[in-house]
């Protein structure tokens, strides 16, 4: 079972190029979502979505943008890299405990990505 | 809107010895709060969470948290610690629902042989 497997696992980028991040996770679950790690700064949320075909903004939602194609993948793209996008971003999925209302989130392996 | 408070960025405890790692929150309700371990270079493992009823939880590895809502805080404890639980420590909090977990900023353990 893999759980939640992000692509690629190391990126450099030059400014102003763009790419994607595809997150895959197989254990079923209705939610998913994108943080960034900065030093320093713990994990911050870019975007989630609550199903397929659904995004919500996040806490850092700027200058990224999320698809929802399919209840197993979450994209994470970025169409003009900028040197502030240099990060450690990490995928999660999770699901709603019955009865608790919280939601426990799995994480993948991570995504390092540099802009110069 | 709710928040995580991590007062130590660094800790430095001898193996065998005990550790405490602090976390205070703030949140208008019931939270649901959490902590996580990241080995370098790796993803973020849950190590307990606290949703309802008992205020101590225990978690894998040995470690336990204790729910206090008088301090709003959630310390994660272990007895004795191992060269191999030298990671960085996160909090985080939910309000419940879908929206995610807020995370503190985190707390860099280091072993001491």
């Amino acid at each position: 079972n893999a759980g939640v497997t992000q692509t690629p696992k190391f990126r450099v980028l030059k400014t102003g190029q763009s790419m994607t991040l595809l997150c895959a996770q197989d254990m079923n679950h209705e939610y998913m979502y994108w943080y960034r790690q900065d030093p320093g700064m713990g994990l911050r949320l870019i975007h989630y979505s609550v199903g397929e075909g659904t995004t919500a903004k996040g806490e850092v939602p700027d200058g990224y943008n999320v698809s929802r194609l399919k209840k197993q993948n979450f994209l994470l793209g970025l169409e003009s890299a900028a040197p502030s996008q240099t990060s450690v971003y990490f995928c999660a999925s999770s699901y709603l405990w019955q009865g608790a209302g919280a939601n426990v989130l799995t994480f993948g392996a991570g995504s390092r990505l540099t802009v110069l | 809107a709710q928040s995580v408070t991590q007062p130590d960025i660094h800790i430095t405890v001898s193996e065998g010895a005990s550790l405490e790692l602090r976390c205070n929150y703030s949140y208008g309700a019931t939270p649901y709060l959490f902590w996580y371990v990241q080995s370098p270079g790796q993803g973020l493992q849950l190590l307990l969470k606290y949703f309802s009823g008992d205020t101590l939880v225990q978690g894998i590895k040995g470690f336990e948290a204790e729910f206090k809502r008088s301090q709003s805080s959630f310390n994660l404890r272990k007895p004795s610690v191992h060269w191999s639980d030298a990671a960085e420590y996160f909090c985080a909090v939910s309000g419940g629902g879908a929206d995610g977990l807020t995370f503190g900023k985190g707390t860099h353990l280091i072993i001491q042989p």
